[in-house]
């Protein structure tokens, strides 16, 4: 069955620390996607990335950088020198391609504070 | 471009009411997602639809949720009678095609059940 961990419940970190967010997943499917969601408290969601499980290159994208490693089944999402405004909820999620229909499956979510 | 649309923002209503959401997706994505959100939890689907058809509602509970899309674009979500265990934002998302597809999502409208 597909499952998405984060551990984290919530962080609370100071302005300009970095900050990993953990996130596990379980899946029997052999091609599968991995997202990750920001949900500020205005409650939309906002996309940061979508990574698909035959690239295993680790992205960067300014402050934000993703480490995916299938061997641990792990995706996890770094803030480097975190400020105020990445304050929010973050969401993992999961989709398997031959398995329901490449349903997302979210994580718990990680709240996570920054305080100046 | 504009993003995906949802109204209302917030709802109160009293249990065993009617209530209805609606939900205008980015222009020219073909699949719409109604999701439920519960305090403290991640998001769970409760239909989808391709174009005017809902390709998976396994989890909505069709006793007394239903919804409607049908030109293919804007879609409604409705809770008939509405209970006190129904309070949740309630999400709607849109992608370009179907999953694996990224998918965009909206405001969110937060019911509150009394």
């Amino acid at each position: 069955a597909q499952k998405v961990t984060q551990a984290q419940t919530e962080i609370s970190v100071v302005e300009k620390e970095d900050v990993t967010l953990d996130c596990v997943y379980e899946t029997r499917d052999t091609t599968y996607y991995l997202f990750w969601y920001k949900q500020p408290p205005s409650g939309e969601l906002v996309f940061l990335i979508r990574r698909n499980s035959f690239d295993e290159q680790n992205e960067i994208s300014g402050r934000y950088s993703w480490n995916f490693q299938k061997s641990t089944s792990s995706f996890n999402f770094t803030i480097t020198a975190s400020q105020v405004v990445d304050s929010a909820v973050y969401f993992c999620a999961l989709s398997e391609v031959n398995n329901q229909g490449g349903k997302l499956i979210f994580g718990q979510g990680t709240e996570l504070s920054v305080k100046p | 471009e504009a993003g995906v649309v949802q109204s209302p923002r917030y709802k109160i209503i009293e249990k065993k009411q009617p209530v209805a959401f609606w939900c205008n997706p980015i222009s020219g994505h073909n699949t719409l997602y109604w999701y439920r959100q519960n305090l403290g939890q991640g998001p769970e689907l409760l239909i989808r639809y391709e174009n005017e058809e809902a390709v998976d509602d396994s989890q909505l509970p069709k006793d007394r949720f239903s919804a409607e899309r049908l030109k293919g674009v804007d879609s409604t979500l409705k809770i008939q009678p509405a209970e006190l265990g129904d309070s949740a934002v309630y999400l709607c998302a849109s992608s370009l095609d179907r999953p694996p597809e990224t998918q965009y999502f909206g405001p969110g409208t937060r019911l509150l059940v009394l």
